[in-house]
């Protein structure tokens, strides 16, 4: 059964950077993309990006155009999010998923951002 | 790319339908038989209930059913009961990319 872990939450400064973790596992780690998807307190979900496991080709939405980098290691079966430039509008759980038929989601990381 | 556009709210009584909607434009929900669609409770994290437009994962109740004309999608609750209050959202690709819906919140009166 596949199964996504996400590492744990995080509290940072505007203007820093912050990295969360997805581990892979239940599965072949190059079977699915994986997305990134976030949510404010009281928001609805806002897609980032996703992430081809296998080549390591990736895309992400305009508004984090700049800021997201994903990346991935295929030796630990592990993707990375990597946001830059924090604001305090970044504050939000942020979510691995592959968003397909299977409906694979991390437990989700809590990113707090605070002057 | 904006967010697909979905009503805030909605509502139907136990045992009634209710239907929710999702439009796009020609560039995403009209151009890809890719739309699904999450249901979503309180300090949970998001379902799959519909993929591909009118697709029902395993597990998913029948209760449930999708559809697609030009660009909107839609989202049919039948036989409504007290735990399908919850918030649904769409989700479409956009090219090589994907976007969700604004996101509505059905009340079970």
């Amino acid at each position: 059964q596949a199964r996504l872990v996400q590492s744990g939450a995080e509290l940072k400064k505007t203007g820093a950077s912050v990295k969360v973790s997805c581990k892979t596992s239940g599965y072949p780690f190059n079977t699915y993309y994986i997305h990134w998807v976030r949510q404010a307190h009281g928001q609805g979900l806002e897609w980032i990006g996703r992430i081809d496991p296998r080549s390591g080709d990736s895309k992400v939405a305009q508004i984090f155009q700049g800021r997201v980098t994903l990346t991935r290691d295929t030796s630990v079966s592990t993707t990375y999010m990597d946001l830059t430039n924090l604001k305090s509008d970044d504050t939000a759980v942020y979510y691995c998923s592959d968003l397909g038929p299977s409906d694979s989601w991390g437990q989700g990381t809590q990113v707090t951002v605070s002057s | 790319q904006s967010a697909l556009t979905q009503p805030p709210s909605a509502s139907g009584s136990l045992g009634q339908s209710v239907t929710i909607t999702c439009t796009g434009t020609r560039s995403d929900v009209g151009s890809y038989k890719s739309v699904s669609w999450y249901q979503q409770h309180p300090n949970k994290a998001p379902k799959l209930i519909i993929f591909e437009v009118d697709k029902r994962p395993s597990g998913v109740p029948d209760r449930f059913s999708g559809s697609k004309s030009g660009n909107t999608a839609s989202l049919t609750v039948s036989g409504l009961q007290a735990e399908d209050e919850a918030d649904y959202y769409c989700n479409s690709y956009v090219g090589s990319r994907r976007v969700f819906g604004t996101g509505t919140s059905i009340t079970v009166l």
